[in-house]
C-alpha cells in the first residue's frame, strides 16, 4: 500500500526566504504524487502533480517539487516566501488499492510566514 | 466554469439527528469522491461514485453512513443518527474521466458540528 510521511508538522520562515516542505513516500511502484494547499476554512487547491513524466515539477504560485526515486522523496520548495503562502500543505499519493482512485493524504505541514 | 460546489458550508446537528451533505461536481465531471478531515488530521478517503454507481466505498464506516450520486442532481453524503465523533470537515472532489491519474478538484467542504 502507498503512504506518505510529512516530516514536519510546522514550518516557519521569514518573508522572502526559501521554503522547504518535506515529504517521503512509500510505494511498490512509481506513484502519482501531489501537493495540495489548504487555506483556513477553505477547500484544497492543487499546487502540482507528478505522474512519471519530468522529475522536476513546476506548480502554481512559484512552487515546485522534485521526485527523487532513490530517496523516495517529493519535497516542495519555493525560492521566496510570501505572506499569502501561509497555509497548510498536504503531500498526497494516489493509491493502487481498490479503484486506484483513492488519494492518501499526509498529516499536513502548517507553514507560517513571518514578516 | 464553476468549481465543485458543496452545501451547506456549515451544519450543526444534535446527537441522533440526520446530516445530509450535498456536492455538485464541476461541469462535465462524472466522478465524485468524498473525504473526511478530522481535527488536526489529513483527509481520509471515504467513497468514490460515478453516476448511479458506487465504485469504491472501502473508506466508509459500516454503519450510519451512505452516499449516492443520482442520474440527476448532486451527490449526497448522508449520516444517520449522528454522534459527536462525526464532527469533521467533509470534502467532495470531482474528476473528469475514467483515467485513474486524472486530477481531483476539491470543493470548499462542509463543516459538521454535532452537539
Amino acid at each position: 500500500a502507498q503512504s506518505v510521511t510529512q516530516l514536519d508538522s510546522h514550518v516557519s520562515v521569514s518573508e522572502g526566504t526559501p521554503v522547504l516542505l518535506r515529504c517521503n513516500y512509500s510505494s511498490s511502484y512509481s506513484p502519482s504524487l501531489f501537493w495540495y494547499v489548504q487555506h483556513p476554512n477553505k477547500g484544497l487547491q492543487l499546487l502540482l502533480k507528478y505522474t512519471s513524466a519530468a522529475t522536476l515539477v513546476k506548480g502554481i504560485n512559484g512552487f515546485e517539487a522534485e521526485f527523487k526515486k532513490s530517496e523516495t522523496s517529493f519535497h516542495l520548495t519555493k525560492p521566496s516566501a510570501h505572506m499569502s503562502d501561509a497555509a497548510e500543505y498536504f503531500c498526497v499519493v494516489r493509491t493502487s488499492s481498490g479503484s486506484a482512485r483513492q488519494l492518501t493524504f499526509g498529516s499536513g505541514t502548517q507553514l507560517t510566514v513571518l514578516p | 466554469n464553476a468549481g465543485v460546489m458543496q452545501n451547506p458550508r456549515h451544519l450543526v446537528r444534535r446527537r441522533g439527528q440526520e446530516a445530509r451533505l450535498r456536492c455538485s461536481p464541476m461541469k462535465g465531471h462524472s466522478h465524485v469522491y468524498w473525504y473526511r478531515q478530522l481535527p488536526e488530521e489529513g483527509l481520509k478517503f471515504m467513497v468514490y461514485l460515478q453516476k448511479e454507481n458506487i465504485i469504491d466505498e472501502s473508506g466508509m464506516p459500516k454503519e450510519r453512513f451512505s452516499a449516492e450520486f443520482p442520474k440527476e442532481g448532486p451527490s449526497i453524503l448522508r449520516i444517520q443518527q449522528v454522534v459527536r465523533g462525526d464532527s469533521a470537515a467533509y470534502f467532495c472532489a470531482s474528476s473528469l474521466n475514467r483515467e485513474p491519474q486524472e486530477t481531483q478538484y476539491f470543493g470548499p467542504g462542509t463543516r459538521l458540528l454535532v452537539l
